[in-house]
């Protein structure tokens, strides 16, 4: 059975950092391109980050870009997210999916950003 | 960067009725690289059709999606009661993956 498990989220500063985790299971991990997305309360879906296989492409939408960061470890079958210079604006609910198109999901993890 | 734009916002339906959800892009959509996917409160998103119109797997002929270009439909035949969500669709052929705002479909 696919399973996506975020972690890492949490309460954090404006300004500060914080690194998700995604653990997967259930499927060559190392096969697939890997997502983020979020989705702030009560908002609608946003696509944050996306890596490829090998790690040879990243992208990220301009929101973010130059403050997250994507990475994978295949050898642990594991996705991160580095999050930095963290604004009110990214609260939210962070997912991982797999995938193009984006066939599996986690359940989510919420980081607010708040003082 | 392709602008999905869902309409309408809200559909109000009975069950057995049927639902039928749009989404137009700003600019073509590659390949017909669009996805639908279904949101229920408190859930992950789930997907439910890819390439414009093949269903994922698992997911009831009720679904059907359809269109090319900018134009794209969700079709759902007969509402069941469990079809009471979010409806979100995406392109995934260009960077970056946009995303429409969603249509909500509530029960009337």
């Amino acid at each position: 059975e696919v399973q996506l498990a975020e972690s890492g989220g949490g309460l954090v500063q404006p300004g500060g950092s914080l690194r998700l985790s995604c653990a997967a299971s259930g499927f060559t991990f190392s096969s697939y391109t890997m997502n983020w997305v979020r989705q702030a309360p009560g908002k609608g879906l946003e696509w944050v980050s996306s890596i490829s296989r090998s790690s040879d492409y990243t992208y990220y939408a301009d929101s973010v870009k130059g403050r997250f960061t994507i990475s994978r470890d295949n050898a642990k079958n594991s996705l991160y997210l580095q999050m930095n210079s963290l604004r009110a604006e990214d609260t939210a609910v962070y997912y991982c999916a797999r995938g193009t198109p984006f066939d599996f999901w986690g359940q989510g993890t919420l980081v607010t950003v708040s003082s | 960067e392709i602008v999905l734009t869902q309409s309408p916002g809200t559909l109000s339906l009975s069950p057995g009725e049927r639902a039928t959800l749009s989404c137009r892009a700003s600019q073509s959509v590659s390949s017909s690289y669009l996805a639908w996917y279904q949101q229920k409160p408190g859930q992950a998103p789930r997907l439910l059709i890819y390439g414009a119109s093949t269903r994922a797997t698992g997911i009831p002929d009720r679904f059907s999606g359809s269109g090319s270009g900018t134009d794209f439909t969700l079709t759902i035949s007969r509402l069941e009661p469990e079809d009471f969500a979010v409806y979100y669709c995406q392109q995934y052929g260009r960077s970056p993956r946009t995303f429409g705002q969603g249509t909500k479909v509530e029960i009337k």
